[in-house]
């Protein structure tokens, strides 16, 4: 099945740094999102993306779909310790949303910020 | 309000037991999902129902059984509970034509087979 490959797995960074993280897949993807999860919470959307190249931002966050639509990045502008929780891509081979939950999830970025 | 609330929060058991997990959802969506989330964190899709329907069944052991009494409803019943469903299980929701990839989740039920 298809897989993607987030990275980096973990990240301890300082409030006020700059965050970047990358997910890549072997195979196409139509829509890329970016979620976030908080400790003993579910998952929370950030950003969406639909179409190969666009580059949307978020207050702080800005998430971009790669040109091959096999990648796309996220990155966190002046951290703040309440960045700190687990991100997720997740992409999907439909265009336009998720069509009955054929999401497939990265891995996951841990991040650490200390103040 | 919360859009998606699962219930337990935590679920402590014995293996073999039987056991409910619920979900409800008031958003309106059309679709509904469970996930399994491992002990690394990995969120892999279980279940997926539109409209009550089953569309996906993701290579799930038929222990786990779930069911859809409506649109805003989709329970997950485990049968003869086994150390290796410890995980925390998070039902979904989102719209399939007009959600765009908007998909929410619950907090989560975190399970502990003893």
């Amino acid at each position: 099945g298809q897989q993607l490959n987030q990275s980096p797995q973990s990240m301890f960074i300082q409030e006020g740094e700059d965050v970047s993280m990358n997910c890549t897949s072997s195979s196409i993807f139509n829509t890329w999102l970016w979620y976030k999860q908080d400790p003993g919470e579910g998952p929370v959307l950030l950003i969406a993306l639909y179409k190969a190249g666009e580059l949307t931002s978020n207050g702080r966050l800005t998430a971009q779909f790669g040109i091959t639509r096999k990648d796309s990045f996220l990155n966190i502008s002046a951290s703040i310790p309440s960045d700190v929780g687990i991100y997720f891509c997740a992409g999907s081979p439909n265009a336009g949303g998720t069509s009955y939950g054929k999401l497939t999830f990265g891995q996951g970025t841990i991040l650490t910020v200390h103040p | 309000d919360t859009a998606v609330s699962q219930t337990p929060k935590y679920l402590v058991t014995q293996m073999g037991n039987d056991k409910s997990i619920k979900c409800e959802q008031n958003l309106g969506h059309d679709t509904m999902y469970w996930y399994k989330q491992d002990s690394k964190k990995f969120l892999k899709i279980m279940f997926s129902y539109n409209n009550k329907e089953l569309i996906i069944n993701e290579t799930v052991p038929n222990r786990f059984s779930p069911k859809s009494p409506d649109k805003a409803h989709l329970n997950l019943h485990i049968n003869s509970l086994e150390l290796g469903d410890s995980a925390v299980y998070f039902c979904a929701s989102s719209h399939s034509t007009t959600g765009r990839g908007h998909m929410f989740f619950g907090s989560g039920t975190q399970l502990s087979v003893l």
